[in-house]
């Protein structure tokens, strides 16, 4: 069975620093993985995805992922964090149910803490 | 402005006492889903659409009920409420079911049974 993990249930970064959201994936087949985040009282938020090609992924506000097939591993990436970014992030991957449709698999969530 | 609305954003209600959660989205999009989140489980599908009058289980579909009668609707019917379905519940949609799409969600729907 397809699956994801995100082995941090909190990432803690100054403001300005570089951060990371990790995220390793384990599937049969080529993997379709995702990026959501969720701020406080709203549903999650597309950020980027990896279907195929390059494996450094631009996404929206500013967040990258690198798809790594030898590490099943897809981070999210931000050279420059914000207070702003503080919220909780989902990664997920394709799963593949009949009839040639597919559904998400989401990790735990790990909430991300940007402090001044 | 594309969206997915969910009704009602909070409900708290009794044990027994039957309620629907309505779902609905503005963007023509075949597929739409339920999701549950719980702390520490991320998020647990509970029924899914591929289209109208198309509808399946997910992985945590007891005591849940759905239809799919329009394609712009996706209610989700709790017929006897239990308190182990108070939870976050999400709807959510994506113009195919085919997975290289991102799906929209709606706001949330804080559901407190008692």
């Amino acid at each position: 069975a397809q699956s994801v993990a995100q082995p941090e249930d909190q990432v803690n970064v100054a403001e300005g620093n570089p951060l990371t959201v990790k995220c390793t994936y384990s599937v049969s087949g080529n993997p379709y993985l995702f990026w959501y985040v969720q701020y406080p009282n709203r549903g999650l938020q597309f950020l980027l995805k990896y279907i195929t090609g390059d494996n450094l992924v631009k996404g929206s506000y500013g967040f990258e992922a690198e798809f790594n097939k030898s590490q099943t591993s897809f981070h999210l990436k931000k050279p420059s964090a914000l207070v702003s970014d503080s919220a909780l992030y989902f990664c997920a991957v394709r799963d593949r149910i009949s009839g040639g449709y597919n559904k998400l698999i989401f990790g735990a969530g790990t909430r991300l803490a940007v402090h001044p | 402005e594309a969206q997915v609305t969910q009704n009602p954003r909070y409900l708290i209600t009794v044990t027994g006492k039957k309620l629907t959660v309505t779902c609905s989205q503005n963007m023509n999009h075949e597929y739409m889903s339920w999701y549950r989140q719980d702390p520490g489980l991320g998020l647990r599908q509970i029924y899914y659409s591929m289209n109208v009058e198309v509808t399946d289980k997910g992985d945590v579909p007891e005591g849940y009920k759905v239809s799919r009668k329009e394609k712009r609707n996706f209610p989700l019917i709790l017929e006897s409420p239990s308190p182990n379905q108070t939870s976050l519940y999400f709807c959510a949609s994506s113009s195919t079911g085919r997975g290289y799409n991102e799906q929209f969600f709606g706001p949330g729907t804080r559901l407190t049974v008692l």
